[in-house]
């Protein structure tokens, strides 16, 4: 079964520290890993897509990697409108093409 | 353009109940997706259409639930009767047939079962 854990599952940051939030996976082949960002009562905010392991992508302060088993989304110099709720999905090869979830790191910017 | 649209926002009802959720996907997106979140849990799909055509409906949890895309553009989902473990915010989301697998999603049906 196809699964999505996320750590940690809660973040506080000062505006201007830098950190990472772990997205590690298990599939049964890899279509693609989604990250998105969910502000509260909202619904989710498409941010990225992975296909391969190596694949690097960015925008604005965040840059998502990814590996065979794990996904990083980097957040440079962060902004209290950083915060939000960031998910993790993947998409596996194979007839269906939901989306597994994680559960989801919440983020929270102080100023 | 117009996002994925979602009716109503919110939705309180009575358990027993019918209600029923309308999507409104993004102009020329063949595929339209339901998925749900319940209070502590991670979004979990429910099914997935092609058009008019179900796909994927291994998602759905049981027979109260009840999906349609008549003409391949609007979609509903109707719960029938309702049950106090049904609420939580039902998301839809569309993508192009070929798109290079960007999925969009709606602001979320938000339903309370009381």
């Amino acid at each position: 079964e196809d699964q999505v854990t996320q750590s940690p599952e809660a973040l506080r940051l000062q505006e201007g520290e830098s950190s990472s939030l772990n997205c590690s996976y298990t599939v049964s082949g890899l279509r693609g890993l989604f990250w998105y960002r969910q502000d509260p009562g909202k619904g989710p905010e498409f941010l990225f897509t992975l296909y391969s392991a190596g694949e690097e992508k960015e925008k604005e302060r965040l840059k998502a990697t990814l590996t065979k088993k794990e996904s990083f989304l980097h957040i440079t110099a962060p902004k209290p409108e950083d915060s939000a709720t960031y998910l993790c999905a993947v998409q596996a090869w194979g007839g269906s093409e939901k989306l597994v979830f994680g559960k989801g790191m919440k983020l929270t910017v102080n100023p | 353009e117009a996002g994925v649209t979602q009716f109503p926002s919110h939705s309180v009802i009575e358990k027993g109940q019918t209600v029923t959720l309308r999507c409104d996907p993004i102009s020329g997106h063949d595929n339209l997706y339901w998925y749900r979140r319940v209070m502590g849990k991670e979004i979990k799909f429910l099914l997935h259409f092609v058009k008019e055509s179900k796909q994927d409906e291994s998602g759905m949890p049981n027979n109260r639930f009840l999906a349609e895309r008549t003409g391949g553009t609007y979609s509903t989902l109707k719960v029938q009767p309702a049950e106090l473990e049904d609420s939580g915010v039902y998301f839809c989301a569309s993508s192009q047939f070929h798109s290079g697998n960007t999925i969009y999603f709606g602001e979320g049906s938000w339903l309370t079962v009381v």
